[in-house]
C-alpha cells in the first residue's frame, strides 16, 4: 500500500526550533516530489513548498521562502518540514503530499501548536 | 501570489448538481493544463479527485468532472449526494514553477 506516515502533534514554545517528518512506503520515494501544505485553525490549504528526492532540489512559495526548510533523507524514505524559530503563527496542520500529476497521496497531518 | 479565487460555499439538494468556480490568472490556470482538485472533509487528509484539468483519478466517482475555460477552472458534482458535504480546493501550478491552492469552497447537501 502506498502510503506517507507523518510524526506526532507537536506542542512547542515561541522562539523553539522544530522538525517534523513524513516517511513514504509502497512505492520508489525518489521518483515523485514531496508537498508540504499547511492549513490555519478555520482556514484553507496553502501550497508551501517541494522537494525532489532524488537530488533534494527545492522550490518553496514565496510566502513561506526563508521560513521554513524542506528537506529529505532519502536512505530511510523521508521527507522533513523544520523551522528555526517558531512563532505562534506557525500553529497550523501540516500535511505532506506525494506529487505527481496532483497531490495523489497523503500523510494524515501533523498538528503544530506554538504557545507560550 | 494570491490565492485562486472559488466562492466561499456553495449548496444543492441531493441528486442535484453545483459547479464551484476556480479563477485565476494567465500566469498560473490559462496558462497550462495543470488546475487539480481536492475533497477534504474536517479532520481527514485531503482527497485528491481530479488532475490535469478534466482527469478523474481511478477509483474517484464519475460524479465528480473538471472543465476550463480561459483563466477559470470548474469541478461540477453531479448527483450530490450527502457525503459530498465537504470543503473542495482547486490547486494550479504556476509560471514560477510553484504551485497555488484556490480560496476553498464549503458545499452543503441541503
Amino acid at each position: 500500500e502506498v502510503q506517507l506516515v507523518q510524526s506526532g502533534a507537536e506542542v512547542k514554545k515561541p522562539g523553539e526550533s522544530l522538525r517534523i517528518s513524513c516517511k513514504g512506503s509502497g512505492y520508489t520515494f525518489t521518483i515523485y516530489w514531496i508537498t508540504w501544505v499547511r492549513q490555519m485553525p478555520g482556514k484553507g490549504l496553502e501550497w508551501m513548498g517541494r522537494i525532489d528526492p532524488s537530488d533534494s532540489y527545492t522550490n518553496y512559495s514565496p510566502s513561506f521562502e526563508g521560513h521554513v526548510t524542506i528537506s529529505v533523507d532519502k536512505s530511510i524514505s523521508t521527507a522533513y518540514l523544520q523551522w528555526s524559530s517558531l512563532k505562534a503563527s506557525d500553529t497550523a496542520m501540516y500535511y505532506c503530499a506525494r506529487q505527481d500529476n496532483g497531490m495523489d497521496v497523503w500523510g494524515q497531518g501533523t498538528t503544530v501548536t506554538v504557545s507560550s | 501570489q494570491s490565492a485562486l479565487n472559488q466562492p466561499a460555499s456553495q449548496s444543492g439538494s441531493p441528486g442535484q448538481s453545483i459547479t464551484i468556480s476556480c479563477t485565476g490568472t494567465s500566469s498560473d490556470v490559462g496558462s497550462y493544463n495543470l488546475v487539480s482538485w481536492y475533497q477534504h472533509h474536517p479532520g481527514k487528509a485531503p482527497k485528491f479527485i481530479i488532475y490535469g484539468d478534466t482527469e478523474r483519478p481511478s477509483g474517484v466517482s464519475d460524479r465528480f468532472s473538471g472543465s476550463k475555460s480561459g483563466n477559470t477552472a470548474s469541478l461540477t458534482i453531479s448527483g450530490l449526494q450527502a457525503e459530498d458535504e465537504a470543503d473542495y480546493y482547486c490547486c494550479s501550478y504556476t509560471r514560477s514553477g510553484t504551485y497555488v491552492f484556490g480560496t476553498g469552497t464549503k458545499v452543503t447537501v441541503l
